[in-house]
Formats: structure tokens, sequence, C-alpha cells
């Protein structure tokens, strides 16, 4: 089946750095987005990779590996609006469609 | 503002009612997704348009329909209501049926007492 993991909680501090996970185990993969959502709103979209690497967009990159069904993604000088869920989705091709399959999202907290 | 426009915003109902919730997605896009989310649960997917034709069904209930209408507006309905039902349904849009990035509206949120 598809399956896609993430940690629950993560907290950190004010301009630091938080690495958030994600671990999947899918067929016909086709790439890797990241959403954030805050609570209650919509999720708002972060980046996606399709190629193994680094992607980097100012304070927020996103790393792709293929092969190892792995992907992360890493925010720099924390702020305080950063505190938020990271949902990790999966963009696969399965029955003559694609669609993307989303992780139960990682709950960030930035402390002062 | 990600372009996508959902009404209600708010919809309180009572169980063994139907309601139906609205979504215009953004100008330019063919794709309309709808998904459900419920309290502390991920987005779970329940079905695509695309240009006016359904292209994929998720973890919809029989009790839920949905169509995409000419204008490219799309509509959801959900029948029968229970408990269980309450979420939040999000619409989501993107410029064709492929790997294109998905842009969210602002999300309806139901209520079923």
């Amino acid at each position: 089946g598809q399956n896609i993991d993430q940690p629950t909680e993560m907290t950190a501090t004010e301009g630091a750095i938080v690495q958030i996970n994600c671990t999947y185990q899918t067929s016909g993969f086709n790439g890797l987005f990241w959403y954030q959502q805050h609570a209650g709103e919509a999720p708002t979209f972060l980046s996606y990779n399709v190629l193994d690497g680094l992607e980097e967009k100012g304070r927020f990159s996103s790393f792709l590996s293929r092969s190892k069904g792995y992907s992360y993604l890493l925010l720099k000088e924390l702020q305080m609006k950063d505190s938020a869920s990271y949902l990790c989705a999966a963009s696969l091709f399965s029955g003559g469609y694609n669609k993307l399959i989303f992780g139960a999202g990682t709950r960030l907290a930035v402390h002062p | 503002d990600s372009g996508v426009t959902q009404t209600p915003k708010h919809l309180i109902t009572a169980t063994g009612q139907r309601v139906t919730l609205r979504c215009s997605p953004r100008s330019g896009d063919l794709s309309v997704y709808w998904y459900q989310q419920s309290l502390d649960q991920g987005l779970q997917f329940l079905i695509q348009y695309y240009n006016g034709e359904e292209r994929a069904k998720g973890n919809i209930l029989e009790r839920f329909s949905a169509q995409q209408f000419p204008d490219l507006h799309s509509e959801l309905n959900l029948s029968s209501l229970e408990l269980g039902d309450s979420a939040l349904y999000f619409c989501a849009s993107s410029v064709a049926q492929h790997t294109d990035t998905q842009y969210f509206g602002p999300g309806t949120r139901l209520t079923v007492l």
C-alpha cells in the first residue's frame, strides 16, 4: 500500500534551524510536495521536488532522495509565525491518474 | 490568497440533512479536487474533476457526490449527514490533471449536530 510517515510534533527555538523528515513507501512515485498549514486555515504550497537533491527557496529548503524514499524540509532562522503544521505529500501515478497522498502532518511549535 | 474560493465558510446542520459546498477554482485552472480534514487527521482525498469530467475517486462515501460545471466551478454534495462528517472540507485546483501544484481554498467548516 501507500504509506507516508512524518513526526507528529516538533519544537524549536526562534532563530534556530529545524529539519522535518518525511519517509514514503509508494508505487508510481512522481515527486514530493511540502505544504504549510496554520490551524484552521488552508494548506499553502511550499515546495515540490521531482529530482534528487536540495531545492532552496529563501528560509525554506527541501531535499529528496528517491532511492531512499526520503525527504526533508529545512527551515532556517525560525520565526514565531512558522508555528504551523507541515504536510508532506507524495504525488503518485496510480490507477491511470495522478493523485496526492498526504502525510498526517508535523506540528511545529516555535518558542521564543 | 490562493485564488480559490469556497462558500460557505461555516455550516452548521443536523444529522440526516443534506448540504452543498461550493468551490470556484483559480482562473485558468481546469482541475478541481475535494479533500476532507477531520480533527487531528490528515487530508483525505475525496474526488477530482478535470474540465467537467470525473477523473479520480478517493475515499469518498456513497452519501457524497460532486460535479464540475461548464464554468468550472464545483459543488460537493453531502447527504444523510452523520456526526462523523463534521470536518473541514477543502477544495483545491490546478492547471491540468497531472503533477501540477494544487492550490487550496480557505475551506468550509462543517459541523453536524
